[in-house]
């Protein structure tokens, strides 16, 4: 079974709006990635938060950790029409050698 | 630099073909991985690599196999395909997951077909 689940599967929002997806886990982690993926193209890392950490911020994304819940949240300020994608989160889930993807969010940025 | 290549990006084969996937990195990567992304599924792991000569199952590794002979490539074959290997197959490869900065780097998929 896999360890992330985002939620929603799917959001839809204009231009200039905030986006907040979310990612829950199961198992201790080391620690947890986003990526995002445009239609028909490879994943692109985003963000990368440590299981000790609890907020990081790059550019226009915000991350944040809650390991007592064991769930993590995305959030994209001031949306652009290339934002346009699907995002997945990943953990280790401590194994150290193979990270668990989710079954991702799709977003639609309104022009 | 190129990162990761894919090769080739597109096949569609009968039941029962076999082929071998190519994957190449340029980054040095100790680790490599092969994923398939299917509808509604998310990628799931189907074997990795933690250095050269080595392989290991994932999630999903029945009627797949793999060989690293050299760090940068890391092939997946099927030996005899079936429908249910329709999909979108990706690498990816990354340092030691020990490492701060361990992200994955992907290729651009392969889309195969299945008869």
């Amino acid at each position: 079974s896999q360890q992330g689940e985002e939620d929603p599967q799917a959001l839809s929002i204009q231009e200039g709006e905030n986006a907040t997806m979310n990612c829950s886990y199961k198992t201790s982690i080391n620690n947890l990635q986003w990526y995002r993926q445009n239609s028909g193209r490879g994943l692109v890392h985003l963000i990368l938060i440590r299981s000790n950490e609890r907020e990081k911020h790059s550019g226009r994304l915000r991350v944040t950790l809650d390991t007592s819940k064991k769930s993590s949240s995305l959030l994209i300020t001031a949306s652009r029409a290339a934002d346009t994608a699907s995002y997945f989160c990943a953990t280790d889930a401590n194994t150290g050698n193979q990270f668990y993807f989710g079954t991702g969010t799709s977003l639609t940025v309104i022009p | 630099n190129a990162g990761v290549t894919q090769t080739p990006k597109f096949r569609v084969l009968k039941t029962g073909q076999s082929m071998t996937l190519l994957c190449a990195q340029d980054m040095n990567h100790e680790y490599m991985y092969w994923y398939r992304q299917d509808p509604g599924m998310g990628l799931r792991l189907i074997h990795y690599s933690v250095g050269e000569g080595t392989t290991a199952k994932g999630e999903v590794p029945d009627g797949y196999n793999v060989s690293r002979l050299k760090k940068q490539n890391f092939l997946l074959g099927l030996e005899s395909a079936a429908p249910s290997q329709t999909s979108v197959y990706f690498c990816a490869s990354s340092y030691h997951l020990a490492r701060a900065d361990n992200e994955q780097f992907f290729g651009p998929g392969t889309r195969l077909t299945v008869l």
